[in-house]
């Protein structure tokens, strides 16, 4: 079984204040994704990375930067955080190609005031 | 634009009823298609995927029926439990977009005993 944490999983926030979000998988896994999950919208895709060192722009990529230092740890950071960036925060890691399947972890939610 | 839409935000079924959810999708290169599960405050887990060389997948109560010229896929839930509540959500990649998969908006499934 993939497994993929989160931290931390709960996080309130000031409005400017910079804020990261961490993920890490323990199965090797190259493709590591963050999404956010809103109302409405379903899972959009923020940043994902290919492998160590790479990052790369998903579908709603402003305010948000990604960092990938290792094959286990991804990290999400919001430099500048606003209150149109409280959400719930999941990170996935994908293994084998083409088939659908993702490994979510717990997910982190985040409450900018 | 939306590239996956869910066009029912919730369906209510009743006890040993079939569940039927819908999802349509505009990008022709989608070859790969998915459905995950999400419990309130969990991660989303995934159901079944198919590829586009078939029409149709069974897995015990679940089958998915793919319509490639209508670009629009289905999950039919037979049997359907009050454990089967939760939110649905079809998904769609790309082969060679490295397992990027593009969620719909999700649909609420009530069962209802």
């Amino acid at each position: 079984e993939a497994a993929v944490t989160q931290s931390p999983r709960n996080k309130v926030a000031v409005t400017g204040g910079k804020v990261t979000l961490s993920c890490n998988q323990t199965n090797n896994h190259n493709n590591m994704y963050w999404y956010r999950q809103d109302t409405g919208h379903g899972l959009r895709l923020i940043h994902y990375s290919y492998g160590a060192g790479s990052t790369e722009k998903g579908d709603i990529p402003d305010g948000y930067k990604a960092s990938r230092p290792s094959q286990e740890n991804f990290s999400l950071i919001l430099e500048l955080a606003t209150p149109s960036q409280t959400s719930v925060y999941f990170c996935a890691s994908g293994g084998q190609r083409n088939t659908g399947q993702l490994y979510f972890g717990e997910g982190s939610k985040l409450t900018v005031l | 634009g939306q590239q996956v839409k869910q066009s029912s935000p919730s369906l209510t079924v009743q006890e040993g009823g079939i569940s039927i959810l819908n999802c349509d999708y505009e990008n022709d290169m989608f070859d790969y298609f998915a459905w995950y599960k999400k419990y309130p405050d969990n991660s989303p887990t995934l159901l079944i995927s198919v590829r586009s060389n078939v029409d149709k997948r069974e897995d015990g109560r679940l089958t998915v029926f793919l319509n490639k010229s209508g670009k629009h896929f289905s999950l039919h839930i037979t049997a359907s439990q009050p454990e089967d509540t939760a939110v649905y959500l079809c998904a769609a990649g790309a082969t060679g977009g490295n397992n990027k998969l593009t969620f719909g908006q999700g649909t609420v499934l009530s069962v209802i005993p």
